[in-house]
C-alpha cells in the first residue's frame, strides 16, 4: 500500500502564530489528498480535499482562510493553520486514496497544541 | 452528503467473548465500507473492508457483514483479546470517493 508521511508529529505553538503541517505520499502520486481533524474522543472529521494544482475543496464550517491548503505537487500537500487559537488544538491527519473504492492510507497525524 | 451512524459508542467485553459493532449509512450510492482500528495517538489502521457486491467477509477472528437494502453493516470480533482494545471506526465511501467515518466505538476487553 501507499506510504504516507506526515510532519511534524507534535507541535506546540503560541496563540496567534501559524503552523504548517506537511503530508507526503512517498511512493504514490496523489492527485487528491484529504485532511481530517480529530478532537479528543471524537471521530475523524473531514476538513478539506486537497487537489493537486487547484484549489482545495473545504467542508461546510471549515474556514478556508484559516486553514490554508497547498497541493503543489503530486506528492506533497500542506495544511497551514493561520493565527492559531487554543480551540484549534487537535489531532490533524491526512490521507491518500489510490484507485476509487480502495483503502485509504493515513499519515501519522500531527498533535497540535496552541498555548 | 453521506451520514454514518455507529453504535455503541463504548463496548466492554470479557476476554474471549465476542464483540459486535453496528453502523448505518444514508447514501445508497456508497459502495465501499472499510473498518479502522485506532490506538491512542496513532493513525487509523484498516482491519477489514467490504464492497457492495459482497454480503460477508471474514479474516480470522474478524468478520464484516453488509446489508445494502437496509444500509447497514456490522463488525464482528470473536475470541476477543486485550490487545483488541482500541477505538474502532466504520466508514463509507461514496461515488465521489469521499470517506465518511462513523462516530467510533471504544472497545475495552477485560482480561
Amino acid at each position: 500500500g501507499a506510504v504516507v508521511s506526515q510532519h511534524p508529529s507534535r507541535v506546540i505553538c503560541k496563540s496567534g502564530t501559524s503552523v504548517k503541517i506537511e503530508c507526503r505520499s512517498l511512493d504514490f502520486q496523489a492527485t487528491t489528498m484529504f485532511w481530517y481533524r480529530q478532537f479528543p474522543k471524537q471521530s475523524l472529521m473531514l476538513m478539506a480535499t486537497s487537489n493537486e494544482g487547484s484549489k482545495a475543496t473545504y467542508e461546510q464550517g471549515v474556514e478556508k482562510d484559516k486553514f490554508l491548503i497547498n497541493h503543489a505537487s503530486l506528492t506533497l500537500s500542506t495544511l497551514t493553520v493561520t493565527s492559531a487559537h487554543p480551540e484549534d488544538s487537535s489531532f490533524y491527519i491526512c490521507s491518500v486514496t489510490g484507485t476509487p473504492n480502495t483503502e485509504a492510507f493515513f499519515g501519522q497525524g500531527t498533535r497540535l497544541t496552541v498555548v | 452528503g453521506e451520514n454514518v451512524e455507529q453504535h455503541p459508542s463504548t463496548l466492554s467485553v470479557q476476554e474471549g467473548d465476542s464483540a459486535v459493532i453496528k453502523c448505518t449509512y444514508s447514501d445508497s450510492a456508497s459502495n465501499y465500507f472499510p473498518w479502522y482500528k485506532q490506538e491512542l495517538g496513532k493513525r487509523p489502521q484498516l482491519i477489514i473492508d467490504i464492497r457492495s457486491n459482497v454480503g460477508e467477509k471474514k479474516d480470522q477472528r474478524i468478520a464484516v457483514t453488509l446489508n445494502k437494502t437496509a444500509k447497514h453493516f456490522s463488525l464482528h470480533i470473536t475470541e476477543t483479546q486485550p490487545e483488541d482494545s482500541a477505538v474502532y471506526f466504520c466508514a463509507a465511501v461514496d461515488a465521489g470517493n469521499m470517506l465518511t467515518f462513523g462516530g467510533g466505538t471504544r472497545l475495552m476487553v477485560k482480561p
